[in-house]
């Protein structure tokens, strides 16, 4: 089965705050991995995509460990406009569509 | 980022009757899908389509939807006849590839009455 499993939430943090999402997922052989974040009754819209050395981006970083197939989102100083859910997608191996998880909810509260 | 337009935003229907959803991505990407989202609930595949056939569905893209791009333009998803449980999210997504990002249009909100 392909599942894409995530906490979700939501994580009340303050402004300025660090906060962690992780996504475990079901297929070993997934060859691709992205976050997106969706703001309410809005669409998907990629954040990052997610690679096996890691990667950043601003105040985001995203990292994957495929041994224990799980994603991880950290976002850095968290500003209001972060809020939104998060959402954790994969792509498993062949010709399958992307997975979605069903998100993390975010506030950034001031 | 590829622009992806679709109309209409909302769309109000009676339950039995039949809606089409239009999408009309601005790039050069092949792949096109159509994905929906109860709401409250994760984003779900439909279709994609691919060289002007579906190439993958999924078991909720049952006998009362087809998809086409008739004029190589405007890409759409036909409900024949609506259910209550058909109201959802519609947004239609293009890619460049299988397993590749995705880039989602901005929705249609159906709901069946």
């Amino acid at each position: 089965r392909k599942e894409v499993e995530q906490d979700p939430g939501p994580f009340n943090v303050p402004e300025g705050a660090t906060v962690a999402f992780n996504c475990t997922y079901s297929n070993s052989a997934s060859q691709s991995f992205f976050w997106y974040r969706q703001d309410c009754r809005k669409e998907p819209k990629l954040l990052m995509s997610v690679y096996s050395s890691g990667n950043e981006d601003g105040r985001f970083t995203a990292q994957l460990n495929r041994a224990s197939q799980y994603i991880s989102l950290l976002i850095r100083d968290s500003k209001l406009s972060d809020s939104a859910t998060y959402l954790c997608v994969v792509g498993f191996s062949g010709n399958t569509p992307l997975v979605f998880g069903k998100g993390t909810r975010l506030s950034v509260i001031a | 980022e590829p622009e992806v337009t679709q109309t209409p935003s909302h769309q109000v229907t009676q339950m039995g009757q039949e809606v089409i959803l239009r999408c009309v991505p601005i790039s050069n990407h092949l792949y096109f899908y159509w994905y929906r989202q109860i709401l409250g609930q994760k984003v779900e595949f439909l279709v994609s389509f691919y060289n002007n056939e579906i190439s993958e569905k999924s078991e909720i893209f049952d006998d009362q939807f087809s998809v086409e791009r008739p004029d190589g333009s405007n890409f759409t998803l036909k409900i024949r006849s609506t259910k209550l449980e058909d109201s959802a999210m519609y947004f239609c997504a293009i890619g460049q590839d299988q397993n590749e990002k995705l880039f989602f249009g901005s929705g249609t909100q159906l709901s069946v009455l």
